[in-house]
C-alpha cells in the first residue's frame, strides 16, 4: 500500500462546477499538508498548505483536512478553464523524539479537465 | 524576481555519457532538493541538501550524484550508472528544512537517445 494514495483521474467537469480533489494517507505522523497545480511540461505551483485539521479557503480553492480519517480534499468553486492541470497532493511531518522532519511525499497527481 | 531556474529545458543524452542538469535559486533558501517525475508515479526525492557542503541521498539516488558547493546553486549529474534515465527532473527549494511549501523550477526534461 502506497503512503499516499490519490486517483489519478481524469476528471473532466463543465465550467462553472465545483471540483473536489482527494486524496487519503496512510502514515498517522503526517502533520501538513499540501496542494500542487502542475500544468503540463512545468514545475508544480504550491497553492494550498496546511497544518491541522479542519478548513482553509484562498479565493476559490479550500482545502480540507481530516486527521482523523487520514484523508485531505482540496475544493476548487466556479472552475475555469484555466484550472485544468495536474493537482499533486503532498504531506510531511516531524519525526519526533529523533528530531529532524518527515520527507515530503507525493501523491501521483490527479488531472482535471475544466470544459468551456 | 525571485525563483528557481533550472537549464536546460531539454536535453539529449548518448547512452554512456554523464549529463549535469543545473539549478540556481535566488530565494536565500537553505534546503534544495532533486526529484524525478514519471508517469503515474509521482515525485520521487532523489538528493536533497539542507545546508551548504552536505547532502543525503533520497529513494532514489543510485546513478545520481550531486553537490553544494554555493548556497544558490545545486546541480544534478546523470551518470551512465543509471539504467533509465529518460525522466522529468525538478529541483525545489524550501525555507525549512522540513520540505514544505517547496518553491519548483520548470523543470528538464532528459531524454536517452
Amino acid at each position: 500500500q502506497k503512503e499516499v494514495e490519490q486517483d489519478p483521474g481524469p476528471l473532466s467537469v463543465p465550467e462553472g462546477a465545483i471540483v473536489s480533489l482527494n486524496c487519503t494517507y496512510s502514515n498517522s505522523a503526517f502533520q501538513y499538508f499540501m496542494w500542487y497545480r502542475q500544468y503540463s511540461r512545468k514545475g508544480p505551483e504550491l497553492l494550498m498548505y496546511t497544518y491541522s485539521s479542519g478548513n482553509k479557503e484562498d479565493g476559490r480553492f479550500t482545502a480540507q483536512v481530516d486527521k482523523s480519517s487520514k484523508y485531505i480534499s482540496l475544493f476548487i468553486r466556479d472552475s475555469q478553464p484555466s484550472d485544468s492541470a495536474t493537482y499533486l497532493c503532498a504531506m510531511g511531518g516531524f519525526l519526533g523524539d529523533s528530531g529532524g522532519y518527515q520527507k515530503v511525499t507525493f501523491g501521483t497527481g490527479t488531472k482535471l479537465q475544466v470544459i468551456p | 524576481d525571485g525563483g528557481i531556474t533550472q537549464s536546460p529545458k531539454y536535453l539529449f543524452r548518448k547512452e554512456g555519457q554523464n549529463v549535469t542538469l543545473s539549478c540556481e535559486q535566488n530565494l536565500n533558501h537553505d534546503a534544495m532538493y532533486w526529484y524525478r517525475q514519471d508517469p503515474g508515479q509521482g515525485l520521487r526525492l532523489i538528493y536533497y541538501s539542507q545546508i551548504v557542503n552536505d547532502f543525503q541521498k533520497g529513494d532514489i539516488a543510485e546513478g545520481y550524484s550531486v553537490s553544494r558547493e554555493k548556497k544558490e546553486s545545486f546541480p544534478l549529474t546523470v551518470t551512465s550508472a543509471q539504467k533509465n534515465p529518460t525522466a522529468f527532473y525538478l529541483c525545489a527549494s524550501s525555507i525549512a528544512d522540513s520540505g514544505t511549501e517547496a518553491f519548483f523550477g520548470q523543470g528538464t526534461r532528459l531524454t536517452v537517445v
